[in-house]
């Protein structure tokens, strides 16, 4: 079955390391985002894709990059770690690319802890 | 700024009553509308989405828009203790990227 998968599960790192956090989708779809998840915030997206090489800042991009090489794959950088970046992280996915209608499915999320 | 506002809740509703879940945004050029679902620790899934004026029925859930109003609610009749959740409402803006709403922690009492 097609999916979305996002690894590691879970981070814990140290401010100032570099940080990269995966995410995986087999359905082919042209668009992906990456989200962070706080209390009090809801979803908040920080970069996203509409295809290969295409990539765009969200509304809380600072501190943050992607690169889109291939369909399947969006992995998230964090380049400097920071304590403000401690979260939980989001990748989805969606089809056809410009389509109003088109409906975004989300990976399991990663926990990120910066110490 | 574009927004999407929900009451954070908890709404608390007993076993079998419908439960009522609302949403406002800003953004007039907004085409298509989406609730989610969202266990605790779990990631939000789709419930329904929704683009035109009226009623969407899908099962026990109900969406509904008033786009002259910015308005966009989601009916669950005959709640169960396993929808307890948290519902987001997200709305599409004009570049195709979803605004979500911060959530509204629902709670069905046995």
């Amino acid at each position: 079955d097609a999916e979305i998968t996002q690894s590691p599960r879970h981070k814990i790192t140290e401010t100032g390391r570099q940080v990269t956090l995966a995410c995986h989708q087999t359905w082919n779809h042209n668009n992906m985002f990456w989200y962070r998840q706080d209390l009090g915030h809801g979803l908040r997206l920080i970069h996203y894709s509409y295809g290969v090489q295409d990539t765009n800042k969200g509304e809380v991009s600072d501190g943050y990059s992607v690169s889109r090489s291939n369909t399947e794959d969006l992995p998230l950088t964090l380049e400097s770690a920071a304590s403000s970046q401690t979260s939980v992280y989001f990748c989805a996915s969606s089809g056809q690319g410009g389509r109003s209608t088109d409906t975004q499915y989300f990976g399991p999320g990663t926990r990120l802890t910066v110490l | 700024q574009k927004e999407v506002e929900q009451n954070s809740g908890p709404l608390s509703v007993p076993e079998g009553a419908i439960a009522s879940l609302n949403c406002t945004y800003s953004d007039r050029g907004s085409q298509s509308f989406f609730w989610y679902r969202q266990y605790s620790g779990k990631s939000p899934e789709l419930i329904m989405f929704i683009y035109s004026n009226g009623d969407k029925e899908d099962g026990r859930f109900t969406a509904q828009l008033n786009k002259a109003s910015r308005y966009v609610s989601l009916l669950i009749r005959d709640s169960q203790p396993s929808d307890s959740a948290t519902y987001l409402c997200a709305v599409m803006d004009s570049s195709y990227k979803l605004i979500f709403g911060s959530g509204t922690r629902l709670l069905v009492r046995p």
